[in-house]
């Protein structure tokens, strides 16, 4: 079955930099677009990122344009997403997802917390 | 990137149904029919309850669907029960190839 396994979160100064990894198994890991998504405490869901299956297009949030940077290893089944310049409104529960159809996440792992704070 | 409006909240009693509506513009929920809702309950992952304006996922209940008018999406809950307590989201594709989530819609049954 699919299974997504987030890891690399933690506590960050602001202005740090953190990577994130999302371990994929129980699926062809190249034929799928992968995603980010956050959620800050007492928030709603935000969506992040994306990496089409061949790697070729990512296209991010406003929120996070220019800071963070998603990329796929296809040879070890892995998602990163690479946060630089870190800060306070990026604290959350970081989320990987495999679309289920175009422009869909439809697995989801159980998420890795970030926290960034001084 | 605004996000997608949704209620803050809705309610009904068991048996009874509830519809969410999800409203955008033309170019999100109105120019594709790229549009999912989630099921998330507090402490766990997110679960996709339909997808592609229609579709349910395998293994999701029939007494979900989903549907579209406009810029404006809908989530339909019948025959409510005590685990469809929740908070639930839609998403959308949006015209620079982004998604852009709702706010947010707490289900209370009660």
């Amino acid at each position: 079955q699919v299974q997504l396994v987030e890891s690399g979160g933690g506590v960050v100064q602001p202005g740090r930099s953190l990577r994130l990894s999302c371990a994929a198994s129980g699926f062809t890991f190249r034929d799928y677009g992968m995603h980010w998504v956050r959620q800050a405490p007492g928030k709603g869901l935000e969506w992040v990122a994306v990496i089409w299956s061949d790697g070729s297009t990512k296209n991010y949030a406003d929120s996070v344009m220019g800071r963070f940077t998603i990329s796929r290893d296809t040879s070890k089944n892995t998602l990163f997403l690479q946060m630089n310049s870190l800060r306070a409104e990026d604290t959350a529960m970081y989320y990987c997802a495999r679309d289920i159809s175009s422009w869909s996440p439809g697995f989801w792992g159980q998420g890795t917390m970030v926290i960034v704070s001084s | 990137q605004s996000a997608l409006t949704q209620p803050a909240s809705v309610s009904g009693s068991p048996g009874q149904s509830i519809t969410i509506s999800c409203t955008g513009t033309s170019s999100d929920v109105g120019g594709y029919n790229y549009v999912s809702w989630y099921q998330h309950h507090p402490g766990k992952a997110p679960k996709l309850v339909i997808y592609d304006v229609t579709n349910r996922p395998s293994g999701v209940s029939n007494r979900f669907s989903g549907s579209k008018s406009g810029n404006t999406a809908s989530l339909t809950i019948s025959g409510l029960q005590a685990e469809d307590e929740a908070d639930y989201y839609c998403i959308s594709h949006t015209s620079t190839n982004t998604l852009v989530f709702g706010g947010g819609t707490r289900l209370t049954v009660l």
